[in-house]
């Protein structure tokens, strides 16, 4: 494997449901972030690590939870969604340089998700 | 709070005629002004990243310009294969350890190249 994968690429799941998104890099790099994409809007930040520390939650609501055990791996735990969470899902890594500033980020593939 | 605006919304194009897309910028302190492209329900895939007014880069059909306020993304003779939607990110220099590797998005504009 190379760059950033995620898992599973789509994911269906009603609202009671509980699921994970799982990303993974090979790129050596020492900083993660979950995005959400929308139709017809800007991509969104919603959390960010580095060096396995979350620096940055964006206000996001508590039923998306994230995880990060290592700094090759990161996690997003959903419980309790709402179809407006519907979204691609997407994961990304970049090497932070320890000034607060990183270099460029570097993207998976995403997870579709369709909440019903 | 960091703005960015790309435009057109879409772009459709013949084949070997050539167009720029433009993406303007109001930040604090530019840190970095990224162009990525993003096919279809994948991820978006890094192009260039650009960091002082007057910087140029280019990469096969493609050439990314930079101002103060904005940046360009020239395409020449684009093939039905450059058909992606083109995104426009920046980073705030000035937002030193309050918005960790925080990039702001623009809306994006889709690319549409005819054969």
């Amino acid at each position: 494997e190379t760059g950033v994968t995620q898992t599973p690429r789509h994911l269906v799941m009603g609202m009671t449901n509980k699921k994970s998104l799982k990303c993974e890099q090979h790129l050596g790099h020492n900083a993660m972030y979950w995005y959400k994409q929308s139709a017809k809007k800007p991509l969104e930040l919603m959390f960010v690590y580095s060096l396995e520390e979350r620096v940055e939650n964006n206000s996001v609501p508590s039923r998306f939870s994230p995880e990060c055990p290592n700094s090759s791996h990161l996690f997003l735990h959903l419980h309790t969604l709402q179809p407006e969470d519907s979204a691609l899902y997407l994961c990304a890594s970049s090497q932070d340089r320890g000034t607060g500033l990183t270099d460029t980020q570097y993207f998976g593939p995403g997870t579709r998700l369709t909440v019903l | 709070e960091d703005q960015v605006t790309q435009s057109p919304e879409a772009l459709r194009l013949q084949e070997g005629e050539s167009s720029s897309l433009n993406c303007s910028y109001t930040v604090s302190g530019l840190r970095g002004l990224f162009w990525y492209r993003q096919d279809p329900g994948k991820g978006p895939e890094f192009l260039f990243t650009l960091y002082s007014a007057g910087e140029e880069k280019e990469k096969e059909r493609l050439k990314a310009t930079l101002t103060k306020k904005e940046s360009f993304l020239h395409i020449t003779a684009p093939k039905p294969e450059d058909s992606a939607t083109y995104l426009c990110a920046v980073q705030d220099g000035s937002q030193f350890g309050t918005s960790y590797g925080k990039l702001t998005f623009g809306q994006g504009t889709i690319l549409t190249v005819h054969p």
